[in-house]
């Protein structure tokens, strides 16, 4: 399976502190996305990096990608109560079609 | 431009009841996938659709019929629940053309059928 993992499956920090997230997935990939599910909601997409880029950012939000590793992470800089969700890595491959979710790391920012 | 919507929120069959769940989308997408989320597991593929009159397998298909006969629509269909089955439903859609790092890659997601089967 292509399925990814995030690591840690939960954590929790004070706002403003910096959260970071792993993933790791298996296969080769076409690129890697991160996603965002606040409680009893539908996920909603946050960024994607390609398979030759390593690093990207968006806000305060700053993805890597180790193609040697397989391995992704996202850093969530100075955190707010309102980040409090569970984000999920999404991966797929060059032919498309599909893509492989993890399980999750479930965030909780304490106000 | 409602997105992707999904019809009913909430529903509660018996064991051995059919149901059919509506996902509808208005971005003109090609792509449609059907997932099922469980406490613990993240989202698993049931079905997908690469365009209109397409379907195929995802990673967990049995016990689950598929639909797409209009571009806009897909449908997943329950011939007889089982208690397994409890869970909350996703759809989700792409524009799905293929390429490193492409946009159209994206998925957008609709808000979810939490369904129970007693």
């Amino acid at each position: 399976s292509q399925q990814g993992e995030e690591d840690p499956q939960a954590l929790s920090i004070q706002e403003g502190e910096n959260a970071t997230m792993n993933c790791s997935y298996k296969t080769s990939i076409n690129n890697l996305q991160w996603y965002r599910q606040n409680s009893g909601r539908g996920l909603v997409h946050l960024i994607l990096i390609r398979s030759n880029e390593r690093e990207k950012h968006s806000g305060r939000l700053r993805v890597t990608l180790d193609t040697s590793k397989k391995s992704s992470s996202l850093l969530i800089t100075a955190s707010r109560a309102a980040d409090t969700a569970s984000y999920f890595c999404a991966t797929s491959r060059y032919n498309f079609n599909k893509f492989y979710f993890g399980s999750g790391t479930k965030l909780n920012v304490k106000p | 431009n409602a997105g992707v919507t999904q019809t009913p929120k909430f529903r509660v069959l018996k064991t051995g009841q059919s149901m059919t769940l509506l996902c509808a989308q208005d971005m003109n997408h090609e792509y449609m996938y059907w997932y099922r989320q469980d406490p613990g597991m993240g989202l698993r593929l049931i079905h997908y659709s690469v365009g209109e009159g397409t379907t195929a397998k995802g990673e967990v298909p049995d016990g689950y019929n598929v639909s797409r006969l209009k571009k806009q629509n897909f449908l997943l269909g329950l011939e007889s629940a089982a208690p397994s089955q409890t869970s909350v439903y996703f759809c989700a859609s792409t524009q799905g053309l293929a390429g490193a790092g492409s946009s159209y890659n994206e998925q957008f997601f609709g808000p979810g059928t939490r369904l129970t089967v007693l």
